[in-house]
């Protein structure tokens, strides 16, 4: 069974501190690994793909990248509006467009 | 900009009633998804369609059912809603063959 699991759960950053979330992968050929960030009472927006190992991708403050067991969003300097809950989602070669998603990360970057 | 819009932001209903939950997109996509978020179980798909009637069955689908009449529609419908379908509901779209999946701004639901 494919699974996807993220940590931590929740995360609190002073503004201008950076950190990194965890979003670690148990499947049978993965295809692809998306981000997206959903604010409170919102739909996810999409963030990222990545589709490789040792593939990187860069958004502002947000870097994604990708190792054959986990993925890591790191990021730089975050401000006050980063906060949101970043969720990771996989897709496997054998599900076609079926995404499995991870719990999420709440994230709250205070002023 | 792909724009993936659901018919209503919040939604109260009462135990029995039949729900109607409509999604639209503008892309002419032909994947659309019908996902639930619960606290603690993340998003769960419930149908998905590969093309205007064609269903199938996601992760929950049971007390479920999908229509898919026109490509830029896909309903998800509750036959008679119960206090456990109480729930945050989502719209996503995606292209045939294509990965990113692109969502909408969710209904809230709750079944009193």
């Amino acid at each position: 069974e494919d699974q996807v699991t993220q940590s931590p759960e929740a995360l609190r950053l002073q503004e201008g501190e950076s950190s990194s979330l965890n979003c670690s992968y148990t499947v049978s050929g993965l295809r692809g690994l998306f981000w997206y960030r959903q604010d409170p009472g919102k739909g996810p927006e999409f963030l990222f793909t990545l589709y490789s190992a040792g593939e990187e991708k860069e958004k502002e403050r947000l870097k994604a990248t990708l190792t054959k067991k986990e993925s890591f969003l790191h990021i730089t300097a975050p401000k006050p509006e980063d906060s949101a809950t970043y969720l990771c989602a996989v897709q496997v070669q054998t599900s076609g467009s079926r995404l499995t998603f991870g719990e999420g990360t709440q994230l709250t970057v205070n002023p | 900009d792909v724009k993936v819009t659901q018919s209503s932001r919040y939604l109260v209903k009462r135990t029995g009633e039949k729900v109607f939950l409509e999604c639209v997109q503008d892309m002419d996509h032909e994947n659309m998804f019908w996902y639930r978020q619960d606290p603690g179980l993340g998003l769960r798909l419930i149908y998905f369609s590969y093309d205007v009637k064609m269903k199938e069955k996601g992760d929950i689908p049971e007390g479920y059912s999908v229509s898919r009449e026109k490509k830029e529609r896909f309903s998800l419908i509750l036959e008679s809603a119960s206090t456990n379908q109480t729930s945050m509901y989502l719209c996503a779209s995606s292209f045939e063959g294509a990965d990113t999946q692109y969502f909408g701004p969710g209904t809230r639901l709750t079944v009193l």
